[in-house]
C-alpha cells in the first residue's frame, strides 16, 4: 500500500530509444509532479498536473511528455532518449499544489 | 540561477550533539518552506515546514527557525542520533501562487555514535 508508486526502479537502455515511467499515487491527492534528480544532485521540478491539466512545463525538451489518465496517474515518455538524460526521475503528488509533497522512491536512468 | 542554496555540502556531528542545518534563498516571493530527509535509494520525505507568518516550528527533536530578513532558514536536530543520518533538502515555494517546491542540493549529514 506504497502511497506513491513508481515503476521501474531501475531503468538502463540504449541512446535513441523510447521509454516510459510509470507513477500511481493512492492519496487521494489532485496534483502531480514529475522531478529530475541530476548527476550534481539537484532536485528539479520537470511538470506538474492538477486533476489531469498540466499546470507547470518548465524548460524540458519536447522528447518528454507526461501523461495523466487520471487524477491518481501521471506517466513520463521520453523519446529519442540521450546520454544526458542519465539521473534519478522523482514522481510526487499533493493536495492542491500547496503543503508538503509526498515522493515516490525515484527511478535511476541510465543511458548507455 | 539558485533560488534555494544549501552552501554546506556536508556536515558531520557526534550522538547527543546538536545539528544545524543552513539554508538561504533568494525569492522574496516565498512563503512557505520545508525540509525533507532523504536515504539512499529513496524519495525525500517531509520533515517539518514552516509559513513566512511565523519564525519558528517546532516537532519533537527538529526545528526550523525562518528569518526573513536575511532570508534565511535553518534546521536544528537535537539530540542528533545516527538514524539521523541521511542527505536533508531545503525546499520553498510561493504557496499563494502554488508553485512547485524548490529545492537546495542538500547537505548530508553524519551522525557517529
Amino acid at each position: 500500500d506504497t502511497a506513491v508508486s513508481q515503476t521501474p526502479k531501475y531503468l538502463v537502455t540504449q541512446m535513441g530509444n523510447d521509454k516510459s515511467i510509470k507513477c500511481e499515487q493512492n492519496l487521494g491527492h489532485d496534483t502531480m509532479y514529475w522531478y529530475k534528480q541530476d548527476s550534481k544532485k539537484f532536485l528539479k521540478i520537470m511538470f506538474s498536473y492538477n486533476n489531469k491539466e498540466l499546470i507547470i512545463n518548465e524548460t524540458v525538451p519536447n522528447r518528454f511528455s507526461p501523461k495523466s489518465p487520471d487524477k491518481a496517474h501521471l506517466n513520463l515518455h521520453i523519446n529519442s532518449l540521450e546520454l544526458g538524460d542519465s539521473a534519478v526521475y522523482f514522481c510526487a503528488s499533493s493536495q492542491r499544489a500547496r503543503g508538503g509533497y509526498t515522493f515516490g522512491s525515484g527511478t535511476r536512468l541510465t543511458v548507455v | 540561477d539558485q533560488q534555494v542554496k544549501q552552501n554546506s555540502p556536508s556536515l558531520s556531528v557526534q550522538e547527543g550533539r546538536i545539528s544545524i542545518l543552513n539554508c538561504d534563498y533568494t525569492n522574496s516571493m516565498f512563503d512557505y518552506f520545508l525540509w525533507y530527509k532523504k536515504y539512499p535509494a529513496e524519495g525525500p520525505t517531509f520533515l517539518i515546514s514552516i509559513s513566512s507568518i511565523k519564525d519558528k516550528n517546532e516537532d519533537g527533536r527538529f526545528t526550523v527557525f525562518l528569518n526573513k530578513s536575511a532570508k534565511h532558514l535553518s534546521l536544528h536536530i537535537v539530540p542528533s542520533q545516527p538514524g539521523d543520518s541521511a542527505v536533508y533538502f531545503c525546499a520553498a515555494s510561493d504557496n499563494q501562487a502554488g508553485t512547485a517546491l524548490i529545492f537546495g542540493k542538500g547537505t548530508t549529514l553524519s551522525v557517529s555514535s
